[in-house]
């Protein structure tokens, strides 16, 4: 059984400020995808990481997947309202079953 | 083009009532998902669909049942409703893996959501 787990589970920041979650398991992972959820909405795609060391830039966004393929982290550069969401890591532990998702990190941006 | 959706948004059952889900995307893809997200608990998968005509478990399948009669459809039956399954259900559609030249999993896309509250 693989173990995954995200920190913090909620996050509450002023606009501006910078912030890091993570996504952590005890398997290692052949990708793995970030999503973001609005409030009343499904998740949406924010990146897809591949590669061990990998690191993927989207706007104020920096997306980090680890050398060892057992983590990957979110780094969001002057945090905004708009950023304000559920952020979910989904590992693809086997590329042949379906993406298991962690609970999430709850970001609030106060403005 | 729609993506996908989901009927109803939200619904309200009484123990032991029986309803059934739909969902539909337009989007030509192969694979689709029902998954229930409930507070703490993040999305944890219920069933899947690799193509039409084929359904399979996913972590919590138990008090659900699925068909995938057509590609585009994929329903989602509760067949004796329990207030454990109060809870906001998604739907979600890809691509197979690997479609787009990389080892890694397609973009799954999801529908806006259906709010089941089980009195």
């Amino acid at each position: 059984t693989q173990l995954l787990e995200q920190s913090p589970q909620f996050l509450s920041i002023q606009e501006g400020e910078n912030l890091t979650v993570y996504c952590n398991s005890s398997s290692v992972f052949s990708s793995l995808q970030w999503y973001r959820q609005e409030p009343g909405e499904g998740p949406v795609l924010l990146v897809t990481v591949v590669t061990g060391g990998e690191v993927k830039k989207l706007k104020r966004l920096t997306f980090q997947f680890g050398d060892a393929r057992k983590d990957s982290s979110l780094h969001i550069t002057a945090a905004q309202p708009g950023d304000t969401g559920l952020y979910l890591c989904a590992p693809d532990f086997s590329g042949n079953t379906p993406l298991v998702f962690g609970k999430g990190t709850r970001l609030s941006v106060i403005a | 083009n729609a993506g996908v959706t989901q009927t109803p948004k939200f619904r309200v059952l009484k123990t032991g009532q029986s309803m059934t889900l739909l969902c539909a995307q337009d989007m030509n893809h192969e694979y689709m998902y029902w998954y229930r997200q409930d507070p703490g608990m993040g999305l944890r998968l219920i069933h899947y669909s690799v193509g039409e005509g084929t359904t399979a478990k996913g972590e919590v399948p138990d008090g659900y049942n699925v068909s995938r009669l057509k590609k585009q459809n994929f329903l989602l039956g509760l067949e004796s409703a329990a207030p454990s399954q109060t809870s906001v259900y998604f739907c979600a559609s890809s691509k197979p893996p690997g479609t787009s030249g990389s080892r890694a999993q397609e973009t799954q896309y999801f529908g806006p959501g259906t709010r089941l509250l089980v009195l």
